[in-house]
């Protein structure tokens, strides 16, 4: 089992959809959660940063952990066609390195 | 604003040769990382650095090396290029610290070897 799920998709939704994004992990000791956005051609740029469970919301993006689950969410309301990119969740322990999912990739329809 | 700047968006190189990449952060980052990012295979860790003239293999350090003569530069050599080589490089930085707010990436390197 990999250490961070995610579904790579093709995920395709219209404009204005509400956009679920998800990540199961296998080690309990991650703390620290991150959701990283990339566009084509770029780098991962950081989305969203939650410590621990509990909700975290930005603008139009809500980021969600559940621990005793071992799954977190990314929600994206009223998607726009500028939203369309891959998402990486991402994880880690106190001092150790970030461990990445694979990522998904979604497009937003005009 | 903070930045990871790598010194080449576009390389082509031919089998064999040596093979620089260039990374540089202006945010005084203790910690800096080497990715190779494949399709279906996502970010996968070539080496790392928690300090000056420090470095640690990854999960792929195969076929590759690293410099960290000075804090803000961190450089990736392929010793011999080979076309498995072929994929985009993406350099990061990050503070030590637990809090660290995650990485910052470079805008990456895609890298051809014919």
């Amino acid at each position: 089992q990999k250490e961070v799920e995610q579904d790579p998709g093709p995920l395709s939704v219209p404009e204005g959809a509400i956009v679920s994004l998800n990540c199961t992990y296998s080690n309990s000791a991650f703390q620290y959660f991150m959701w990283y956005r990339q566009y084509s051609r770029k780098g991962p740029e950081l989305l969203m940063y939650t410590y621990s469970s509990g909700n975290k919301e930005d603008g139009r993006f809500t980021a969600q952990v559940d621990k005793s689950s071992k799954y977190i969410s990314l929600f994206i309301r009223d998607s726009q066609p500028s939203d369309s990119a891959t998402y990486l969740c991402a994880m880690k322990t106190s001092y150790d390195k970030v461990i990445f999912g694979p990522g998904t990739s979604l497009s937003v329809i005009p | 604003d903070v930045k990871v700047t790598q010194s080449s968006r576009y390389l082509v190189k031919r089998t064999g040769e040596k093979v620089f990449l260039e990374c540089v952060q202006d945010m005084d980052h203790e910690n800096m990382f080497w990715y190779r990012q494949d399709p279906g295979l996502g970010l996968r860790l070539i080496y790392f650095s928690y300090d000056v003239k420090m470095k640690e293999k990854g999960d792929i350090p195969e076929g590759y090396s690293v410099s960290r003569e000075k804090k803000e530069r961190f450089s990736l050599i392929l010793e011999s290029a080979s076309t498995n080589q072929t994929s985009m490089y993406l350099c990061a930085s990050s503070l030590n610290r637990p809090y660290n707010y995650g990485y910052t990436f470079g805008s990456g390197t895609r890298l051809t070897v014919v």
